[in-house]
């Protein structure tokens, strides 16, 4: 069954503190593994896509990589305004053969000034 | 990416009822989405929305609940019908982007409170 894990579940860091999320996979035939920031009362914004292992992207303060069992959103001398919930999810398929987000239950970050 | 919009941003309703939840994109698009977002579970997908096609539900939606209508590559609702306090959550819609490998773009969200 696709599955998608995410930890830490919280993470507090102080500002400057560079630290990383993991999202760990399981799917058959991944097409792509999304990253997206979630702010309270909002609609998920997109961050990265990761094709295949090996592969990195970078915005700013973050950087994804991926394996082919998970990948990590590295962040480095965070500030407050990262602070957010960091959504992973990995593409699928359903029944119908109709493409599907699988996700996790995220991971949320607060940083500290 | 698409700029999507959603009414309303949220809403208190009795149960019994039933509320229909809009979702309008500034460009055509193939494919919508409808999740829901309960505290602590990740998002779930409702149901997949083609133009001009009946919109295919994923396992534990009917469509009797949640009917869903796509009348152009614009737009689309969701009706969440005969509510029920369980029903309380995030209704967002998204819609597919280009790229290699399809990116979805996500609405700002719904709330629902079903008292």
């Amino acid at each position: 069954e696709d599955q998608v894990t995410q930890s830490p579940e919280a993470l507090r860091l102080q500002e400057g503190e560079s630290s990383s999320l993991n999202c760990s996979y399981t799917v058959s035939g991944l097409r792509g593994l999304f990253w997206y920031r979630q702010d309270p009362g909002k609609g998920p914004e997109f961050l990265f896509t990761l094709y295949s292992a090996g592969e990195e992207k970078e915005k700013e303060r973050l950087k994804a990589t991926l394996t082919k069992k998970e990948s990590f959103l590295h962040i480095t001398a965070p500030k407050p305004e990262d602070s957010a919930t960091y959504l992973c999810a990995v593409q699928s398929f359903n029944a119908g053969n109709n493409r599907k987000l699988i996700w996790g239950l995220g991971t949320s970050l607060a940083v500290n000034p | 990416s698409a700029v999507i919009s959603q009414k309303p941003s949220r809403d208190i309703c009795q149960r019994g009822t039933s509320l229909t939840i809009q979702c309008q994109v500034d460009s055509q698009v193939t494919m919508m989405f409808w999740y829901r977002q309960q505290p602590g579970q990740s998002l779930t997908l409702i149901a997949t929305a083609n133009q001009g096609s009946e919109a295919t539900y994923e396992s534990g939606f009917v469509i009797d609940k949640f009917p869903i209508s796509r009348p152009n590559l614009t737009f689309s609702t969701l009706t969440v019908s005969n509510m029920s306090p369980e029903d309380s959550s995030i209704y967002l819609c998204s819609v597919e982007g280009g790229g290699r490998v399809e990116t979805q773009y996500f609405g700002p969200g719904t709330r629902l409170l079903v008292l």
